[in-house]
Formats: structure tokens, C-alpha cells, sequence
């Protein structure tokens, strides 16, 4: 399994700015993925993030609204850019487990965002 | 279009009674299938999965769940409910070599 620890747990932002959201991983892992979760609703793909190469978005995510960082094999950076209320969701970091393919994934523990 | 669906939004049992919470399926191929739960500020936790072979798997805290491949379906179980139990519990499926798809989400309370 794998032990991922998310930062910040939750923020209240102004609208317009940016929130960068940290996810670390205690272990290598080849690909890391972003979710949301809006109020009430279940979890959609952000986008997967590869280290050493660009992130690969979901259909109706763009880079420039949310960049990914990806500078090595446990770590990794979401960016809610010029936010909105609408941005308002849990934010999750995601792995497979190490070493496996098609198994579980192990989440964070979420990042709650209210923008305001 | 693949999808997973969760026909109830809430499923309320009484502790100690056995508790189902179900989930149907729709996506091609023979998919690997999950289930995870939400405790309130909580990231997501594995609960257990089905990839082959017995079409019973078991879980952790003494979850269940039943692969029925000609209903598609793949209902989550547990003979005695606790208190604890109480969550949200999403179902998914992960068509092989692909990305999860995940269910609505099942609110379980379960009542002392």
C-alpha cells in the first residue's frame, strides 16, 4: 500500500486567486492522479500526472485553469487557478499501488476547498 | 459510454441487521471492480475488489461483496451492520488498462 499525505487540508480562498494543493507520497510511484469531488456528488478525473512528461487531462480540464506538477517520483502539485465559487469540491490526490498495475488506488485524505 | 450506477442515494439499517448496498455496472470487456468508503473529512479507503475467480470477495471490516456477471452487478454486503459503518460508499470499475469510473455514492446510516 501506499501512505499519501495531502497539504492543505482545507482552504478558504477569495475568488481570483490561485491555490496550489501538495501531495507526497511515501513511496515511487509511475503515475499520480488528481480528483474532484463537488458537494454531494462522486469523483471526477482531474487528470493523471506522469513524472517527466506533461499531465494528461480529462475532457472539460485544461492546464491553464489547473497546471500539474510532477518533479519526481513521490510528489506532486495541483494548481486551482483564478478561482471561482464553482471550484468550490474536495480535491484528491491518487496512486496505484506501487509496483502493481490495475489494482486499488489509495487516496489522500482530500483537500476541502471553499472559494468565496 | 461507460458508467457505474448506485440506484439508492441512501440505504438506512438498523444495527445488527445485515446490510446491502448495491451497484450495477455498464462498460465493456470484463472489468476489474472496487469498493471504497468515505468517513466524513476523509479521503477515500479501499474496501475490497474483484478481479477473477471466486465471484464472493471479501473485505476489510467485514465487508463483502458478490460479482454477478449476467446482472452486471456487484452489491456490497455485511451480515451484522455497526453504528460505524455509517459512510459513503462508492462503487467503481476499472476496465483493464484504463482509469477508474466511479459510482454516485451510497449514503449508509446505520441506526443504534
Amino acid at each position: 500500500s501506499a501512505v499519501i499525505s495531502q497539504k492543505p487540508s482545507r482552504d478558504i480562498c477569495q475568488r481570483g486567486t490561485s491555490l496550489t494543493i501538495q501531495c507526497q507520497v511515501d513511496s515511487q510511484v509511475t503515475m499520480m492522479f488528481w480528483y474532484r469531488q463537488q458537494p454531494g456528488q462522486s469523483l471526477t478525473l482531474i487528470a493523471t500526472a506522469n513524472q517527466g512528461s506533461e499531465a494528461t487531462y480529462e475532457s472539460g480540464f485544461v492546464i491553464d485553469k489547473f497546471p500539474i506538477s510532477r518533479p519526481n517520483l513521490t510528489f506532486s502539485t495541483l494548481t486551482v487557478s483564478n478561482m471561482s465559487p464553482e471550484d468550490s469540491s474536495i480535491y484528491l490526490c491518487s496512486v496505484e499501488d506501487p509496483g502493481r498495475t490495475n489494482t486499488e488506488a489509495f487516496f489522500g485524505q482530500g483537500t476541502r476547498l471553499t472559494v468565496v | 459510454a461507460q458508467s457505474v450506477a448506485q440506484p439508492e442515494d441512501q440505504v438506512n439499517v438498523a444495527e445488527g441487521n445485515p446490510l446491502t448496498v448495491k451497484c450495477t455496472y455498464s462498460v465493456s470487456g470484463n472489468p476489474y471492480l472496487f469498493w471504497y468508503v468515505q468517513y466524513p473529512n476523509r479521503g477515500l479507503q479501499f474496501l475490497l475488489k474483484y478481479i477473477t475467480g471466486d465471484n464472493l470477495v471479501k473485505g476489510s471490516y467485514g465487508f463483502e461483496a458478490e460479482f454477478n456477471k449476467s446482472q452486471t452487478s456487484f452489491h456490497l454486503k455485511k451480515p451484522s451492520a455497526l453504528v460505524s459503518d455509517s459512510a459513503l460508499y462508492f462503487c467503481a470499475v476499472r476496465p483493464f488498462g484504463q482509469n477508474f469510473v466511479f459510482g454516485p455514492g451510497t449514503r449508509l446510516s446505520v441506526l443504534p
